[in-house]
């Protein structure tokens, strides 16, 4: 089995930049995409990234995506915070024995 | 652009049959490119995948989480172009919002609208 382990939330005020981490916990995060999805509370998810770091249409370019190798981790970066920003954050990967895994979920505060 | 819609109970009783149903409009059951996914969501699992239904190469194909591949069925329905979520033998630990999904190319995208499901009796 493997895991895709996010912090529980993170808070920062408007205008600043955060940074949600995503870390797996077996496997190369290389070796599978990793997608972000957007969580407002009574929604289904949205995504703000897929393949690591490609933005749909309509997504803002203040977010932005990004996988290390060296940490085994992926990240979500969202710059110039806007408390409309305010939701829960999903990463998700792909193993071939598991099929597809979600991270626990981050959520963020823009306080 | 492909829009899916819920529909089914949202209460269950214990060891009975959990069954919903997703529409898909503007795109094809059928289609070489979407798989159709089942995901739910609680708060003491976080979101699951449970299992996806898709057709290539003139046949069906399916795959199931492991935690219900014993319990659970996804079915196309060509003539209705919708599939459909049956999972068996429910307990209070299936209630969670499920959710159907199209995915293409590892991303989900759309999600259906969500249906809150209670197992209790």
């Amino acid at each position: 089995n493997f895991m895709l382990a996010q912090p529980h939330s993170v808070s920062e005020s408007p205008g600043k930049t955060v940074t949600i981490s995503c870390t797996r916990s077996s496997g190369s995060i290389a070796s599978s995409y990793v997608q972000w999805y957007q969580q407002r509370p009574g929604s289904a998810p949205t995504t703000v990234i897929y393949e690591d770091d490609q933005r749909p249409s309509g997504v803002p370019d203040r977010f932005s995506g990004s996988i290390d190798s060296s940490s085994n981790s992926a990240s979500l970066t969202i710059s110039g915070l806007k408390t409309e920003d305010e939701a829960d954050y999903y990463c998700q990967s792909y193993d071939s024995t598991f099929f597809w895994v979600f991270g626990g979920g981050t959520k963020l505060t823009v306080l | 652009q492909v829009q899916l819609q819920q529909s089914g109970p949202g209460l269950v009783k214990p060891s009975q049959t959990l069954s919903l149903t997703c529409a898909i409009s503007g795109d094809s059951v059928s289609s070489n490119t979407i798989a159709w996914n089942w995901i739910r969501q609680s708060p003491s699992r976080g979101l699951e995948w449970l299992g996806r239904t898709y057709y290539s190469r003139s046949k069906w194909y399916y795959d199931y989480a492991l935690s219900v591949k014993s319990r659970i069925t996804i079915n196309p329905d060509t003539s209705k172009n919708q599939f459909s979520l049956q999972l068996n033998s429910v307990t209070p630990e299936d209630t969670a919002v499920y959710y159907c999904a199209a995915m293409v190319r590892g991303l989900f995208d759309p999600w259906g609208q969500g249906t809150l499901v209670t197992v209790t009796s």
